[in-house]
């Protein structure tokens, strides 16, 4: 059974820095795309960040250079870093399988970021 | 980036009635498009990919159809189940993007 299972979301201050764990298990993680995918309250989804089977990595115009994606084959794990966070960043965060490129077929149950003073 | 329109906003049926919802895009996306389904308090849940290929385990009440910019998702009759915010998708220009949802709920 595939899961996928995020941590590391918490309160944090604007300004702050926060990383984003999700372990994954049930299919061969190292043979799968994956990505991060955000939902405010109340508002549509938004990619956040994409990382490929290989390697390469992926940001839309506006995450690119605050947010960090990576993976660790040999843990089963991919991260998110995330810095300058700001409120308009509170959301819940999804970990998510790709079955092929853009393609989500399995999402992990998220873990709510809060950027709040 | 490709902005995914989604009408109506909200649907109200009936359960055993036909529910159709549209999903517009700014641009051509071929039929590189999906549906997911998300309840309250739960992650999403892919329905459909390629525009009309249900994903694995999905019933055959669902279908999708349509190419381009234009596109469908069509539930053939409402089980309890299915009231849910339902979220198309295109995977053809990067970035990925999502439509605002359609919510179907309970006439």
């Amino acid at each position: 059974e595939v899961q996928l299972v995020e941590s590391g979301g918490t309160l944090v201050q604007p300004g702050g820095s926060l990383r984003l764990s999700c372990a994954a298990s049930g299919f061969p993680f190292s043979s799968h795309d994956m990505h991060w995918v955000r939902q405010s309250t109340g508002k549509r989804l938004e990619w956040v960040s994409a990382i490929g089977f290989a390697g390469d990595i992926y940001y839309p115009d506006s995450m690119r250079g605050r947010f960090s994606i990576s993976r660790e084959n040999a843990r089963n794990s991919l991260y998110l870093q995330m810095n300058s966070l700001g409120v308009g960043d509170t959301a819940v965060y999804y970990c998510a399988r790709a079955l092929r490129p853009g393609v989500i077929d399995y999402w992990g149950q998220g873990t709510l970021v809060t950027v709040s003073s | 980036e490709v902005v995914m329109t989604q009408s109506p906003a909200t649907l109200s049926v009936s359960p055993g009635e036909r529910a159709t919802l549209s999903c517009r895009a700014s641009q051509s996306v071929s039929t590189n498009l999906a549906w997911h389904q998300q309840k309250p308090g739960q992650a999403p849940r892919l329905l459909i990919y390629d525009a009309s290929t249900r994903a694995t385990g999905v019933p055959a009440r669902f279908s999708g159809s349509g190419s381009g910019t234009e596109f469908t998702l069509t539930i053939s009759s409402l089980q309890s189940e299915d009231f849910a915010v339902y979220y198309c998708q295109q995977f053809y220009h990067w970035p990925y993007t999502f439509g605002q949802g359609t919510k179907v709920e309970i006439k």
